[in-house]
């Protein structure tokens, strides 16, 4: 009931291309979503977070889809570019706890 | 520049050493994380602190130890008794709030390779 499953484990997209990840979740008591971008040999930062209340939330060319019958949310990169070629994490927590349970990421390259 | 410093970024120990990973951060967050970072496992969370004087094991402590003795810093300790520690560690920071969103954010890591 803890885990977050992300799929899939690797992607690779031609520049302009649309890539999607997507995590599913058992624990309905989750309420915070993050995703985490990280570059080879640096830390994680935080790209977006949604929370269960809306079912899309936009940033840039970066949109995150909750469906919460379902109990998954997914990372949409638009127009994608090679600088956007990274490992994707995306997290849940749930109130009363500082813990995040993060999915086992994906390694993104976007192809010139 | 606020933020979160790791040092060092690389750091070599042979068999039977006890190392210890500097994190310092100066957002003055009252929560601090250390992680493990192995490919294709994603992050596992090895302790945490959410005060000063006070931390709670993660889900895999076993052959580490952290101190909490000044709000900025929360050092961590590979032992000896850590049977395979190479791997990229991770620490991260968060105001600290129970209820509602605690973004965390991380620092830059720290590349520990056995010998």
């Amino acid at each position: 009931q803890q885990q977050v499953k992300q799929s899939p484990q690797s992607l690779i997209v031609q520049k302009g291309g649309i890539p999607i990840i997507n995590c599913a979740y058992e624990n309905t008591a989750f309420d915070y979503f993050p995703w985490y971008q990280q570059f080879p040999g640096k830390g994680p930062a935080l790209l977006i977070a949604i929370r269960p209340d809306v079912s899309e939330k936009k940033e840039g060319r970066f949109t995150i889809s909750f469906n919460k019958s379902a109990k998954q949310f997914s990372l949409h990169i638009m127009d994608s570019q090679p600088g956007d070629s990274a490992t994707y994490f995306c997290a849940a927590s749930r109130p009363g706890t500082y813990k995040y349970i993060f999915g086992t990421g994906t390694r993104l390259k976007v192809l010139a | 520049d606020g933020g979160i410093t790791q040092s060092p970024k690389y750091l070599f120990r042979k068999e039977g050493q006890n190392v210890t990973l500097s994190c310092e951060q100066n957002l003055n967050h009252d929560a601090m994380y250390w992680y493990r970072q192995d490919p294709g496992q994603g992050l596992r969370l090895i302790y945490y602190s959410q005060i000063v004087n006070d931390f709670q094991k993660g889900d895999i402590a076993e052959g580490y130890s952290v101190s909490r003795e000044k709000k900025e810093s929360f050092p961590l300790t590979v032992t000896s008794a850590q049977k395979n520690p190479t791997a990229f560690y991770l620490c991260a920071s968060s105001i600290g709030k129970l209820l509602g969103t605690d973004t965390q954010y991380f620092g830059p890591g720290t590349r520990l390779t056995v010998l």
